[in-house]
């Protein structure tokens, strides 16, 4: 099956310790997203990646980190920087290639809950 | 700024009744228009999206939005409401010379009551 894979599905923190978000996608998509999202808001855009080892932070990139090494994964670090981590996040991606108009695909989400 | 916008945090529609989730946007230039459904603790689920042409578009599940420039909306309708239709739905628009950025909305939880 295409798709994209997050792992793992729940998360807990304690206060100071930085944690990693598994993000995979076997889409062969050029661009991969991270969002955050929390209740009663919209999708908001922590970074973004067109192409391998390149990204840009999104809206509220403060308190974390992502790296793209490979095509497929696309992890996303929450350090001890960021103050209110606790949230759900998803990881998306799209067909970039010059057509702004594909839409984008979402993994299943990491709810992350520090303790 | 540009944004985008759902008035209603919540509809409630009875079962096989029409429902309507209203989206309106404010961008300059000429938008990529998407809505999106998401399930209790899942990801999202594309539903349809407009381009150009057609102001009605189809998409999943029954679903179809219409695109109206001049009121600059993009409404999610469905002739006939399922109880499975219950979830929270987001629109969202991206600009056609954008760096491929999406601009999201709030989301508004459809409830379709037996």
């Amino acid at each position: 099956d295409g798709g994209i894979t997050q792992s793992p599905k729940y998360l807990f923190r304690k206060e100071g310790q930085n944690v990693t978000l598994s993000c995979e996608q076997n889409l062969n998509h050029d661009a991969m997203y991270w969002y955050r999202q929390d209740p009663g808001q919209g999708l908001r855009l922590i970074y973004y990646s067109q192409i391998v080892n390149d990204f840009q932070k999104g809206d509220i990139a403060e308190g974390y980190s992502v790296s793209r090494e490979k095509k497929e994964s696309f992890p996303l670090t929450v350090t001890s920087a960021q103050k209110n981590p606790t949230a759900f996040y998803l990881c998306a991606s799209s067909i970039i290639l010059g057509q702004p108009y594909n839409e984008q695909f979402f993994g299943p989400g990491t709810r992350l809950t520090v303790l | 700024a540009q944004s985008v916008a759902q008035p209603e945090d919540q509809v409630n529609v009875a079962e096989g009744n029409p429902l309507t989730v209203k989206c309106t946007y404010s961008v300059s230039g000429n938008p990529y228009l998407f809505w999106y459904v998401q399930y209790p603790n899942r990801g999202l689920q594309f539903l349809l999206k407009y381009i150009t042409g057609d102001n009605l578009v189809k998409g999943s599940y029954g679903f179809e939005a219409e695109f109206n420039k001049s009121q600059t909306s993009f409404h999610l309708k469905k002739p006939s409401a399922l109880v499975s239709d219950s979830a929270l739905y987001f629109c969202a628009v991206r600009l056609s010379d954008s760096n491929y950025q999406l601009i999201w909305g709030a989301g508004t939880k459809l409830i379709i009551k037996p």
